[in-house]
């Protein structure tokens, strides 16, 4: 079946440095959404891109989404301890656009 | 009101209970979406509610029995279930069932005992 991944599972930084996940589906996805989920929360839309090669900003936040619109980014620059949580792509399943399938995660520690 | 809330926040339940996850929202969306997230995993979707009519049931043991009352209201109905259904239930809404973000409640924890 569709499976979306995303490198690395786990990353540790030092507040002010920069961050970066990536996703991979196993299918060409229509359109590809981000999610964060804060430790003990829920998740929580940050995005959607729709284009191919679509590269979108949110401040510190660059997301891209890629040419063969299989593979997606999220880039924080200078994170800062709010960043903390873990990041999900998600996208639809085949033809099903109301079917999302969320990528394994990135979970991010920031150390201040 | 652009929130999804979730009642109960916690739940314990031993295997023979019978209980019921209740969301809401008022955003007027027309999708409504039952997950089950396990810790350190994603969350995995369960049910897919459209113009209050079931549109997906991802082959869900019949322990789990969603219901749509209304076009703000989802109710999950719990029975029998296992400890291996311990989890965060998460619901969610969007506008419509086609490619639109999606807003998350604050989820119930459950325990199975």
């Amino acid at each position: 079946g569709q499976q979306v991944m995303q490198i690395p599972q786990y990353q540790h930084v030092q507040e002010g440095e920069d961050f970066t996940t990536y996703c991979n589906s196993s299918t060409t996805l229509s359109n590809i959404q981000w999610y964060k989920q804060r430790p003990g929360g829920h998740p929580v839309f940050l995005i959607q891109l729709v284009k191919s090669g679509e590269v979108k900003k949110q401040k510190r936040l660059t997301f891209q989404f890629g040419e063969a619109k299989k593979n997606s980014s999220l880039h924080i620059t200078a994170t800062q301890t709010t960043d903390v949580g873990t990041y999900f792509c998600a996208g639809p399943a085949g033809g099903a656009t109301n079917k999302l399938i969320f990528g394994t995660g990135t979970l991010l520690a920031v150390q201040p | 009101d652009t929130e999804v809330t979730q009642t109960p926040k916690h739940l314990v339940m031993g295997m023979t209970n019978k209980k019921s996850l209740k969301c809401e929202q008022h955003m007027g969306h027309r999708a409504m979406y039952w997950y089950k997230q396990k810790a350190k995993k994603p969350p995995e979707l369960m049910f897919v509610y459209s113009y209050e009519k079931l549109s997906i049931n991802e082959s869900v043991p019949s322990r789990f029995s969603p219901e749509c009352p209304n076009s703000s209201l989802l109710n999950l109905h719990l029975h029998a279930l296992q400890p291996e259904d311990s989890a965060l239930y998460l619901c969610a809404s969007s506008l419509s069932a086609t490619s639109h973000e999606q807003f998350f409640g604050p989820g119930t924890r459950l325990t199975v005992l």
